[in-house]
């Protein structure tokens, strides 16, 4: 069964301090690899996707790092702001003709000044 | 303008109504997505449909079903509303695969009484 697991399931931390967040999986065939953001009682915004043959990929303060071959993924945030306050998401796609994605459960990251 | 709107955004039912939730997209994209999403908890896929004549269900399809009526159009109905379906509801569509980043609506959330 395709899983994806995140830790830690929440994490505080003080502005302007850097951060970094885990994603584990078992999907397979690999596709790509997507992080997204998911503020309080609004959808997911996407933030990076990787495939396999990608290993690190930056969007502004964001950083995701892929490993294939141990199936792990982190995400990086530089310098954090209040408004990194949010849900972080791993998303892990088969290539398996069926298009579905597995989401993981997230983490609770939490800014304070 | 957003790419992918949901309407209501609020919904408060009680128990066995029929509810419809509608989803519209502006993007082109053949792949479109319902998800539920409760407290605390990751997505779960509820149907999918990869263009107008194909529709699937997803992990959690009992208790509701779906109308593509076009390509940008894409409902999910509650048959008949039980409380634990209160929940967040999403719907999202997708780039065609390798990348299948998804792109979320604001979300509908759903009371049932």
């Amino acid at each position: 069964k395709n899983q994806v697991e995140q830790s830690p399931q929440s994490l505080i931390i003080l502005e302007g301090k850097n951060c970094t967040l885990q994603c584990n999986y078992t999907v397979s065939p690999f596709s790509n690899l997507r992080w997204y953001k998911q503020d309080t009682g609004r959808g997911p915004v996407s933030l990076t996707i990787m495939t396999f043959s990608e290993n690190t990929k930056s969007n502004g303060r964001y950083t995701a790092t892929l490993d294939a071959d141990t199936k792990q993924s982190s995400l990086h945030i530089t310098a954090s702001q209040l408004s990194d306050s949010a849900s972080y998401i791993c998303v892990v796609s088969a290539t398996n003709g069926a298009g579905k994605s597995t989401f993981g459960d997230g983490t609770t990251l939490t800014v304070k000044p | 303008d957003a790419d992918v709107t949901q309407t209501p955004r609020n919904r408060i039912t009680k128990t066995g109504k029929r509810i419809m939730l509608e989803c519209s997209q502006t993007k082109g994209h053949d792949r479109m997505y319902w998800y539920r999403q409760d407290p605390g908890l990751g997505l779960q896929l509820i149907y999918y449909s990869f263009d107008v004549k194909d529709i699937n269900k997803g992990e959690i399809s009992d208790g509701y079903s779906v109308s593509r009526q076009a390509q940008a159009k894409f409902s999910l109905s509650l048959e008949s509303a039980i409380p634990n379906q209160t929940a967040l509801y999403f719907c999202a569509t997708s780039d065609p695969p390798p990348t299948d980043t998804q792109y979320f609506g604001p979300g509908t959330r759903l009371t049932v009484l």
